[in-house]
């Protein structure tokens, strides 16, 4: 399966933790984006990548919120001092670049949701 | 800033019978608009989508045309199955500064019984 893939699928974590979430995106897809979803809610956008360049942050990306993506390829998005609020599923998508012609849609993981308590 | 608006669901329908789940947006310039279907337990797969003003979306029987005029995106299939109960969701694509970030809105719940 050369789909989006996420690690790992489920986080439990105390309220004030550090987790970090990984995303391998498929595998000729140069765009990378990060998504958070609440319940009963559609994802919103977080950030998303050009290759290992962060080209766009979303205000909802809080001081505690980082996401990199070295190599270009795979990209880890870190929480620090996790809070309650920050319980949702985050979701990963990549893309191609848009082009005349081209397949530029995203295609999304399976998600990883996140449960502070 | 761009938004969408999705009827509130759940919708509940008998097999075969007709669905349409609406969906407006607000968007500067000319976004692309999507519709993503989210099966139990499964991530979000793109459905059908519409680059332009004029465009018909179709994929598995669902159809969605996109209206300029009316700022809208509906989706319709004729005759929905069991296995098409899922959550629906509207999107469009802002392409500002060489992005395509998706805006969605909050999801149709749809319920298809025997």
């Amino acid at each position: 399966d050369t789909g989006v893939s996420q690690d790992p699928r489920h986080k439990i974590t105390k309220r004030g933790q550090n987790v970090t979430f990984r995303c391998d995106p498929i595998s000729e897809h140069n765009r990378l984006y990060w998504y958070r979803q609440t319940l009963g809610q559609g994802p919103e956008f977080l950030t998303y990548f050009q290759n290992e360049a962060q080209l766009e942050k979303s205000r909802l990306l809080s001081d505690r919120f980082s996401a990199e993506r070295p190599k270009g390829s795979f990209s880890t998005l870190e929480i620090q001092r996790t809070e309650q609020g920050d319980s949702a599923m985050y979701l990963c998508a990549s893309s191609l670049p848009k082009t005349r012609q081209g397949d530029y849609e995203q295609y999304f993981g399976p998600g990883t949701r996140l449960t502070v308590t | 800033g761009n938004s969408v608006t999705q009827m509130e669901g759940p919708v509940t329908l008998s097999e075969e019978a007709f669905l349409t789940i609406n969906c407006t947006y607000t968007a500067t310039g000319y976004p692309s608009l999507f519709w993503y279907v989210q099966y139990p337990g499964e991530g979000l797969q793109l459905l059908l989508k519409a680059t332009k003003a004029d465009d018909k979306g179709s994929n598995k029987g669902f159809e969605a045309t996109y209206r300029k005029e009316t700022t809208s995106f509906h989706l319709e299939k004729g005759s929905v199955q069991v296995s098409d109960s899922a959550v629906y969701f509207c999107a469009l694509s802002d392409e500002t500064g060489g992005g395509n970030k998706l805006t969605f809105g909050t999801g149709t719940q749809l319920k298809v019984e025997l």
